[in-house]
This record gives structure tokens, C-alpha cells and sequence, in this order.
């Protein structure tokens, strides 16, 4: 099956500096790659996603990148804000199959 | 909020006792999921389900069960067999493109 691996495990950046985490995944069948945002206390939810014919995606100050060759991808937060601290996920898939999960990103921005 | 409802919140069990997690969605999708979460591991599926009286076991469905005889709802059951079921379960649904997973707000089993 699918194997996600997320790094780093924790991560902490100045208000105002980027922020990147990378993952990387094992399935070369993966064409699909979602990043979700869990505050603390509360569900995840997806802020954004990105499929294997997309090697960019941008919304606001976040974008996704896709490199399907090296078999990784990363977000990047610009501008990071004191409310941006949160865990982040990535998660991959094939086809119709349940997402697999890496295994999570604490960030944590000082105002 | 969010359509997905798992009860309780918390639960607190003994040790070899049988116990059941609820989870109930108002968004008419076929397909639900149950992912645990450990600290430092992510996000790991125990099983899921892509339609009614079907279900599919994920990486660590050991020691679990589920039913789906209803689409709105599917339960999960930790059993006696589940080596270390002290976690937080979230349970999660999307529609039939499987796009967007709409997670509840989790239940946090603590098992003595």
C-alpha cells in the first residue's frame, strides 16, 4: 500500500517568514495529493489539494507543489501569520482508495 | 456543525471491555472512514466504507469492527483484542468522488 512520510515533525518560524513541509510518497499510481489543517481541539479540514497533472497550485498564501518524478511534494505558507499555527497533514491516493495520512507537521508561528 | 456527529466525546472503559464509537453523517455520502490519531503518528485508517453493507479494512483494523447498515451511519466497535485502544478516533465521510474528507470532531477513548 501507500506510504507517507511528512517532514519535519515540528516546525517554528517567525510571524511574517514562509514556512515549507515536505512529503514524500511511495505509490507512483498516486494522482492525488490534499493538505489539511487541524487547530488544536478541532477536526482537520482541507485548505488545499493538488492532482498528479498539476505541478503548482496556489491559493492566497498557500500553494502546493508536485513533483511526480521524485515522488514528493510540498506546501509553503508565505507571510505566515500567528493564526497559521496549527498541525498540517498530507495525504496521498489512488484512484478511489482511502487517503493515506503522513504523519503531521506541528507549526507553530511567534508572533 | 459540519454534518458528521460522533459521540461521545469522551469514553472511558476497563480493560477487556468491548466498546462502540458512533458516527453519523447528514451529508449523503456514500463513503465513510475511521482514521486513528496518536501523537507523532498522523492519521491512520482503521477501515472504510464505500457503500452500504461493504467495508474495507484500512492499515491497523486488528482488534476492530464496523457495520454500515445504514448510509448515514457507521460504527465503530473496539474490542477486547485492540492491544493499546487508547487514542483519538475521528471518523470522516466524503461523496462519491471520494474528493474532500469531512471529518466530526472525534471521540477520545481512554481505556484502563
Amino acid at each position: 500500500g501507500e506510504n507517507v512520510e511528512q517532514h519535519p515533525s515540528t516546525l517554528s518560524v517567525q510571524e511574517g517568514d514562509s514556512a515549507v513541509i515536505k512529503c514524500t510518497y511511495s505509490d507512483s499510481a498516486s494522482n492525488y495529493f490534499p493538505w489539511y489543517k487541524q487547530e488544536l481541539g478541532k477536526r482537520p479540514q482541507l485548505i488545499i489539494d493538488i492532482r498528479s497533472n498539476v505541478g503548482e497550485k496556489k491559493d492566497q498564501r498557500i500553494a502546493v507543489t508536485l513533483n511526480k518524478t521524485a515522488k514528493h511534494f510540498s506546501l509553503h505558507i508565505t507571510e505566515t501569520q500567528p493564526e497559521d499555527s496549527a498541525v498540517y497533514f498530507c495525504a496521498a491516493r489512488e484512484g478511489r482508495r482511502a487517503l493515506t495520512f503522513g504523519s503531521g507537521t506541528r507549526l507553530q508561528v511567534q508572533p | 456543525d459540519g454534518g458528521i456527529t460522533q459521540s461521545p466525546k469522551y469514553l472511558f472503559r476497563k480493560e477487556g471491555q468491548n466498546v462502540t464509537l458512533s458516527c453519523e453523517q447528514n451529508l449523503n455520502h456514500d463513503a465513510m472512514y475511521w482514521y486513528r490519531q496518536d501523537p507523532g503518528q498522523g492519521l491512520r485508517l482503521i477501515y472504510y466504507s464505500q457503500i452500504v453493507n461493504d467495508f474495507q479494512k484500512g492499515d491497523i483494523a486488528e482488534g476492530y469492527s464496523v457495520s454500515r447498515e445504514k448510509k448515514e451511519s457507521f460504527p465503530l466497535t473496539v474490542t477486547s483484542a485492540q492491544k493499546n485502544p487508547t487514542a483519538f478516533y475521528l471518523c470522516a465521510s466524503s461523496d462519491g468522488k471520494g474528493i474532500t474528507l469531512h471529518f466530526g470532531n472525534g471521540t477520545r477513548l481512554t481505556v484502563t
